[in-house]
């Protein structure tokens, strides 16, 4: 079984609709992250959590939001899909190395949104 | 924070040495520097870290000069196998990890 989880691995939606994505983890790491990639422009971090009581905005937030449920379950939630939210969704984690520093990152497989 | 820069793509040959550099300006005094591999739909995956000099793994080497405003992976021998997307990734302390636009290697036969 994946170390890192996420469903679905696709979804098709309509614009306005409300859309989760889940990850869930098996690795005991304290910090998650999502991100978003689309062709060309790398990844993108959306929000990251230290813990179960620490949300942060990324580079990207808007239109967007998080909710850490458990050590191991970090969800996305798009309140109103809209088309330019079409993209792969990554999901990872890490745990903590020397001096507070981030450790390897561990990805999911991905979820791929379509928002027509 | 660093913000890295790397070319956007890059060509070889199977049995080639491949060198990809990366720049980070503003790195900070306890900033290290990250690589990691990409191949189509999946997550990346990590290939090597350092903070300083040549650290060198069984897939890479990583070669930090000692204004650590540069960084290079090094890939010897490359194959097929190793084309994909490579991003130089600066980690500090503060855990607001942000990926470039990455480098799409392609090696042909």
């Amino acid at each position: 079984d994946a170390d890192v989880t996420q469903t679905p691995r696709n979804r098709i939606t309509k614009t306005g609709k409300r859309i989760m994505l889940e990850c869930s983890q098996t690795k005991g790491h304290d910090r998650m992250y999502w991100y978003r990639q689309d062709p060309g422009l790398g990844l993108r971090l959306i929000y990251y959590s230290f813990d179960v009581k620490d949300i942060n905005k990324g580079e990207i937030s808007d239109g967007y939001s998080v909710s850490r449920q458990a050590q191991a379950k970090f969800s996305l939630s798009l309140e109103s899909a809209i088309p330019n939210q079409t993209a792969l969704y990554f999901c990872a984690t890490s745990g903590e190395a020397s001096g507070g520093r981030t450790g390897e990152l561990f990805f999911g497989e991905g979820s791929r949104l379509t928002v027509l | 924070l660093a913000k890295t820069t790397q070319p956007i793509s890059m060509d070889s040959y199977e049995g080639q040495e491949v060198n990809i550099t990366c720049s980070h300006n503003n790195i900070a005094t306890n900033d290290y520097i990250t690589w990691y591999q990409q191949f189509p739909s999946q997550g990346p995956r990590f290939i090597i870290q350092g903070y300083k000099t040549k650290v060198t793994n069984e897939v890479a080497s990583l070669f930090i000069p000692a204004d650590r405003k540069s960084s290079t992976l090094s890939l010897p021998r490359v194959s097929l196998s190793d084309t994909a997307v490579y991003y130089c990734l600066v980690v500090y302390q503060g855990g607001k990890l942000i990926f470039g636009q990455g480098t799409e290697l392609s090696v042909k036969p």
